[in-house]
Order: C-alpha cells, then structure tokens, then sequence
C-alpha cells in the first residue's frame, strides 16, 4: 500500500527565509502525490498535485514541489516565507487508481517575524 | 470554493450514545470521503463512497458506519460513542478518481465525555 512520510513535524523558518518541508513516499506503481494546507480552524485546500507530467509543479502562494523518483521524495519549497504561510501541511499520496489519499501526519511550519 | 457542508460543526456528547454527522456536498461529486484528523496521526480515512449505496472502509472503520442514500449526502454514524472518537471529522469529494484532487469540508468537532 501507498504510504508518505514527513520528516519534522515541526519546522520554524525566519519570514523572507527558504521553506523546505520533506515529504518522502512509498508506492509500488507511479503515484499521485499532493500537499495540502490548513489554516486553524480550516479544512485543506490542495497547494499542488503531481501527476506524472512534470517532475516540477508549481502550486499557489509561491510553492513548489519537485517529484525525484530516485529519492522517493516530492519536497516542498518556497523560495521565501511569508507570515501568512505558517499552517498545517500534509503530504498525500494515492495509487493512479485508488479511490482516496494516504496522507502524511503533517508539519507545522512556524514563521518568525 | 467546492460546495461542501458539514453539520454539525460542533458537538458534545457522552459515552454510548449514538451521533451521525452530515456532509452535503452541491457539486455532484461522485466520490465521498471521511476522515478524521488527530494530532500526531494526520487524517486517517474512516470511509469512502463511490456512488449511491457504494461504499467501502477506510482504514480506521471500526465503530463507524456510513450511509449514502443520494448523491449529495454522506452520512457518518458512531453508534455507540466513545472517547476514543473525540476528533475533528472531515468530509472531502472527489469528481474523478484518476485526478485524485479533493476538496474538504470545514470539519466537525467532535467531543466524547
């Protein structure tokens, strides 16, 4: 079964600094992998999906993931933080003919001023 | 944003009593989702629905039962409550299994005393 994992659930970067939240799957067919976001109090909203077209995928608010299959990773990056981006992020991944997402357990990302 | 309403949004209740949660969806959605979001698990899916009267378990079904009696609603039954089911509930749909992208509700918290 398909399966992600984040490493740290906890991350704090400086506001203007690199955001680099790891995520690193388990499949054994070509996955679709995803991050989602949650504000408190919020549901998720998808940030980005890979889908086996780009290995880059750029997502909204800045975000970005690169699929590198050799690593088994789908990081996601953000060249500089802002204070609104400190959330809840989940990796996700599903089988190209599952019916429903595996998630990770989530990072917190703590902007500082 | 995807038309998707969870009721209740909050609830108390005590141990051994029945609760149903709703989600209802106006986006004609045929994929329907529970999970449930702890702290330190991430969202753990409950059960999932692929069409009228067509569900199936999650991996965390236990205690749980769903029904699906039109397109728009998926219903969530806890039986029998107990504190081990005190957890934010979220409902999320799906229009295509292959595109893999869902979209959530605002969650229902639950509280079991």
């Amino acid at each position: 079964a398909q399966s992600v994992t984040q490493l740290g659930s906890h991350v704090s970067v400086s506001e203007g600094a690199l955001v680099l939240l790891r995520c690193n799957y388990s499949s054994s067919v070509p996955p679709y992998l995803f991050w989602y976001v949650q504000y408190p109090n919020q549901g998720l909203q998808l940030l980005l999906k890979y889908t086996s077209a780009a290995t880059l995928v750029k997502g909204i608010n800045g975000f970005e993931a690169e699929f590198k299959k050799s690593e088994t990773s789908f990081h996601l990056t953000k060249p500089s933080a802002h204070m609104s981006d400190a959330a809840e992020y989940f990796c996700a991944v599903s089988e190209a003919h599952g019916y429903a997402l595996n998630f990770g357990k989530g990072t917190s990302l703590l902007v500082t001023p | 944003d995807a038309g998707i309403t969870q009721s209740p949004r909050h609830k108390v209740t005590e141990t051994g009593t029945p609760v149903t949660l709703r989600c209802h969806q106006t986006e004609n959605h045929r994929y329907m989702y529970w999970y449930r979001q702890d702290p330190g698990h991430g969202l753990r899916l409950i059960h999932y629905s692929y069409g009228v009267k067509d569900t199936d378990k999650g991996e965390v079904s236990d205690g749980y039962s769903v029904s699906r009696s039109k397109t728009e609603d998926f219903l969530l039954t806890l039986e029998s409550a107990t504190s081990s089911q005190t957890s934010v509930y979220f409902c999320a749909i799906s229009e295509s299994v292959r595109a893999g992208e869902l979209f959530f509700g605002e969650g229902s918290r639950l509280t079991v005393l």
